[in-house]
């Protein structure tokens, strides 16, 4: 069955450190991988999408994620976190080959990232 | 600015009461889709709709009802809303249903007693 966990309910990360929110996902085919922040009382944001070439991928506020298809991983990362980056962060995957047609995209269950001073 | 508005963003009402949220969009997006978001278990999705009058079940579609009747709105329905409907509601779309990121309304908090 296709999945995405995100293991830590919770990230506490000192500001300046650096940052990482674990992704781990399970499709048959090949995946279309994103990522979203959701701030409080706010919509989700769009952050960075995997879809195919460099693993590497970079997207807004200066985050970046890498795709690791043998470990079927897409952690988000930022090199020095910010206070502002306070929030929750959503994995989805959509599952290329059996998207029928849906082509549903499978959600994590959010990782609360917070930052202190 | 393109955006996708959703209304009410707050609503209280009793079991029973027929309520409809709106949600519309001014991008041309193709795609639209309806979730609920509780605590603990990400976004659940209820209905979705890849073009106009072309509407389809999520995971979670028990009591709801959409329609598209144009490109630019997707209201979803609560024909007689129950306490277990109680969460926050979001409305989103993307340019079409495949590598497409998808842009979400502000969101629904609705509590229903």
């Amino acid at each position: 069955a296709q999945s995405v966990a995100q293991p830590e309910d919770q990230v506490n990360v000192a500001e300046g450190n650096p940052l990482t929110v674990k992704c781990t996902y399970s499709v048959s085919g090949n995946p279309y991988l994103f990522w979203y922040v959701q701030y409080p009382n706010r919509g989700l944001q769009f952050l960075l999408k995997y879809i195919t070439g460099d693993n590497l991928v970079k997207g807004s506020y200066g985050f970046e994620a890498e795709f690791n298809k043998s470990q079927t991983s897409f952690h988000l990362k930022k090199p020095s976190a910010l206070v502002s980056d306070s929030a929750l962060y959503f994995c989805a995957v959509r599952d290329v080959l059996h998207a029928g047609s849906n082509y549903q995209l499978i959600w994590g269950a959010g990782t609360k990232l917070i930052i202190k001073p | 600015e393109a955006q996708v508005t959703q209304n009410p963003r707050y609503l209280i009402t009793v079991t029973g009461k027929k309520l409809t949220v709106t949600c519309s969009q001014n991008m041309n997006h193709e795609y639209m889709s309806w979730y609920r978001q509780d605590p603990g278990l990400g976004l659940r999705q209820i209905y979705y709709s890849m073009n106009v009058e072309v509407t389809d079940k999520g995971d979670v579609p028990e009591g709801y009802k959409v329609s598209r009747k144009e490109k630019r709105n997707f209201p979803l329905i609560l024909e007689s809303p129950s306490p277990n409907q109680t969460s926050l509601y979001f409305c989103a779309s993307s340019m079409q249903a495949t590598a497409y990121e998808q842009y979400f309304g502000p969101g629904t908090r609705l509590t229903v007693t």
